[in-house]
């Protein structure tokens, strides 16, 4: 079955350190996002991607960047660990134009000390 | 500025009973809207959608409905089940532009009592 797979699934750094978290999924879809999620912030996008090397900025996108060298990974790589940067972070995937449905992975639980 | 609003942190609804998440918008320019549903350590999952052409859709026990005159949608639950228990978020699209987003709302915490 084709899915959207995150890891690592937890991972705990220091302030000031880079981290990358990758995302890999095998549905072939052009688009690809990564979403962070915060108590009374519900579900924010950080960048996003509508194809091969195509990115663009969400609305949270400062400290974070992203590379799609290919169509299934979007890696997102945090320059400089901060404590705000303390999150659950998910990507996810759709095809192509409007109205259809954005698959998430399970999430990646970053802690920043 | 918050396109997509769920004023609703909380509800808690008896077994059986209908539970109702309710959704605001404020950009016109929204053509699909979703509900996704979130267990505790897990991603969101797809529920159901609805296009703006419609302002009803139906998928068992789950109805979403889309007001768009009052830039409203709400996702209609019958009957309520324990493990219905989750974080509901809803979700809203636009082409523009030659491109798209979803933009989603900060989630109602639905809690169904046995």
């Amino acid at each position: 079955d084709a899915e959207i797979t995150q890891s690592p699934r937890h991972k705990i750094t220091e302030t000031g350190r880079q981290v990358t978290l990758a995302c890999h999924q095998t549905w072939n879809h052009n688009n690809m996002f990564w979403y962070r999620q915060d108590l009374g912030h519900g579900l924010r996008l950080i960048h996003y991607s509508y194809g091969v090397h195509d990115t663009n900025k969400g609305e949270v996108s400062d400290g974070y960047s992203v590379s799609r060298s290919n169509t299934e990974d979007l890696p997102l790589t945090l320059e400089s660990a901060a404590s705000s940067q303390t999150s659950v972070y998910f990507c996810a995937s759709s095809e192509s134009g409007t109205g259809n449905t954005i698959y998430f992975g399970e999430g990646s639980w970053l802690t920043v000390v | 500025d918050q396109q997509v609003k769920q004023n609703s942190p909380s509800l808690s609804v008896q077994e059986g009973r209908i539970s109702i998440l309710n959704c605001d918008y404020t950009n016109s320019m929204f053509d699909y809207f979703l509900w996704y549903k979130k267990y505790p350590a897990e991603g969101p999952t797809f529920l159901i959608s609805i296009s703006s052409i419609k302002d009803k859709n139906e998928d068992g026990r789950f109805t979403v409905f889309l007001n768009k005159s009052a830039k409203h949608l709400s996702l209609h639950i019958v009957p309520s089940q324990p493990g219905d228990s989750a974080v509901y978020f809803c979700a809203a699209t636009s082409f523009v532009s030659g491109t798209y987003k979803y933009i989603f709302g900060t989630g109602t915490r639905l809690k169904v009592l046995a």
